[in-house]
């Protein structure tokens, strides 16, 4: 959806490097999702942020990886001394926000953003 | 718990029919489907929120039955623009994870 933004499309780093994507939602949106997607794999869910607060990150690597959502700004995915297995599409997808989990999320619909397609070189 | 999508990927020959199923073995309390073009972002399709719930988007409909923990997508008379990898989608029960399925790579030949 062209609501969601994300910068930059195409990153290119060396190991060792730092990435950094940034996703800004939809306007009244006020959640995102990030997710990771493999060469031809599916999108796996990495972390679900609110402004200011991480609501679930069961999707991270422990290591090297962090997410923020700060009260003013993109959402920001941040790895550190990335490696070759890192390089993948990152996609962001924001949502209106929801009154719980589980069953209280299944009217939520997620609209992506073009993606950031990392190489590691 | 990833939701397994069957087939896992056809061929069409614009016209024909299809139809793309996706099971899960958790309980769903509502299915999502999106589509997405080599090189692009999902697109949402349509949303399921109850048993035996029924949708359609142009010639592209979804059924869902929540007692069998299954959704299935039906594309008629397919066109060249269908073609594309079709994913189910899910909310985690008891968390905010959201989960995709294995998805279904279509191809619509001329």
């Amino acid at each position: 959806n062209a609501g969601v933004m994300q910068n930059p499309r195409h990153l290119v780093r060396r190991r060792g490097q730092e990435a950094r994507l940034r996703c800004s939602p939809m306007k009244g949106h006020s959640h995102v999702y990030w997710y990771r997607q493999l060469p031809e794999e599916g999108l796996k869910f990495m972390v679900y942020l609110q402004k200011e607060n991480i609501i679930d990150e069961s999707g991270m690597p422990k290591e090297r990886f962090s997410a923020e959502f700060p009260k003013e700004g993109p959402s920001i995915l941040r790895i550190q001394q990335v490696v070759r297995g890192d390089s993948a599409a990152y996609f962001c997808a924001s949502s209106p926000p929801s009154p719980g989990q589980g069953r209280f999320l299944a009217k939520n619909i997620q609209y992506f953003g073009a993606g950031t397609r990392l190489s590691v070189l | 718990q990833q939701p397994v999508q069957s087939p896992q990927a056809v061929i069409l020959r614009e016209g024909e029919d299809a139809v793309i199923n996706c099971s899960s073995s958790k309980a769903l309390y509502s299915v999502h489907w999106y589509r997405q073009k080599h090189g692009e972002a999902p697109v949402f399709l349509m949303i399921l929120l109850k048993g035996g719930e029924q949708k359609g988007h142009e010639k592209i409909s979804a059924s869902f039955n929540e007692k069998k923990q299954q959704s299935s997508l039906y594309l008629t008379a397919s066109q060249l623009s269908y073609s594309g990898t079709y994913f189910c989608g899910t909310y985690t029960s008891g968390t905010y994870k959201y989960i995709f399925g294995t998805g279904t790579r279509l191809k619509v030949l001329a």
